[in-house]
């Protein structure tokens, strides 16, 4: 029962570096989105996507870039990382649409730990 | 303006003690609303949705208030193991608070 993946859990990046936070889901659940998480600033919402091929950002998406092509997937990419960008990343899904009712909950990975030197 | 606001704490309270968790959002709009909680260096979890009419389960009691736009969460009966971060979440697109830190003493 895989729920939501992440990968990799931890990575230590140089300044100006590139690179990719994987997130799978094996829910078929239409939305996912991505959150970075830092001391006393809660979860910051930088990237979701209601379908394969349909992407948004959210409040913190400079920096960062998305695309679903399946609904499975999910990556985050860094372009040229900061280290600002130092931060726990969580990848989350759910099913589409609204409610309250059990199971219309965020799933989410276990996060993964970015370190920016 | 953040679109949800909540206090941080830490509030640290003995066993069996009552606490009381706010938090405001700006989007009147807002249709949806959940408590999770968040374990130390763990991913955030599922504690319970927030109904209108209100809703309680076991120890837990969450509240609605369209009006004044915030929604509560109460505790009762304290546990050690309630120990943790609580993060009210609402539904846009799923805007989280910061948390608020509760730490149970024996």
């Amino acid at each position: 029962n895989a729920g939501v993946t992440q990968t990799p859990k931890f990575q230590v990046l140089k300044t100006g570096q590139s690179m990719t936070l994987q997130c799978a889901q094996d829910m078929n659940h239409e939305y996912m989105s991505w959150y970075r998480q830092d001391p006393g600033m809660g979860l910051r919402l930088i990237h979701y996507s209601v379908g394969a091929g349909i992407t948004d950002q959210g409040e913190v998406p400079n920096g960062y870039n998305v695309s679903r092509s399946t609904t499975e997937d999910f990556p985050l990419r860094l372009l040229s990382a900061a280290p600002s960008q130092t931060s726990v990343y969580f990848c989350a899904s759910r099913i589409r649409g609204g409610g309250t009712l059990p199971g219309w909950e965020l799933f989410f990975g276990e996060g993964s730990r970015l370190t920016v030197l | 303006r953040k679109e949800v606001e909540q206090d941080p704490g830490p509030f640290n309270v003995p066993e069996g003690a009552t606490v009381a968790f706010n938090c405001t959002y700006s989007n009147s709009a807002s249709q949806s609303f959940f408590w999770y909680r968040q374990d130390c260096r763990k991913e955030p979890k599922l504690l319970m949705s927030v109904y209108s009419s209100g809703n309680e389960d076991g120890r837990f009691t969450a509240q609605l208030n369209r009006a004044s736009q915030y929604i509560s969460l109460l505790i009762r009966d304290s546990k050690l193991s309630d120990s943790a971060t609580y993060l009210c979440v609402v539904k846009n697109q799923f805007y989280f608070g910061t948390g608020t830190s509760l730490t149970v003493i024996p």
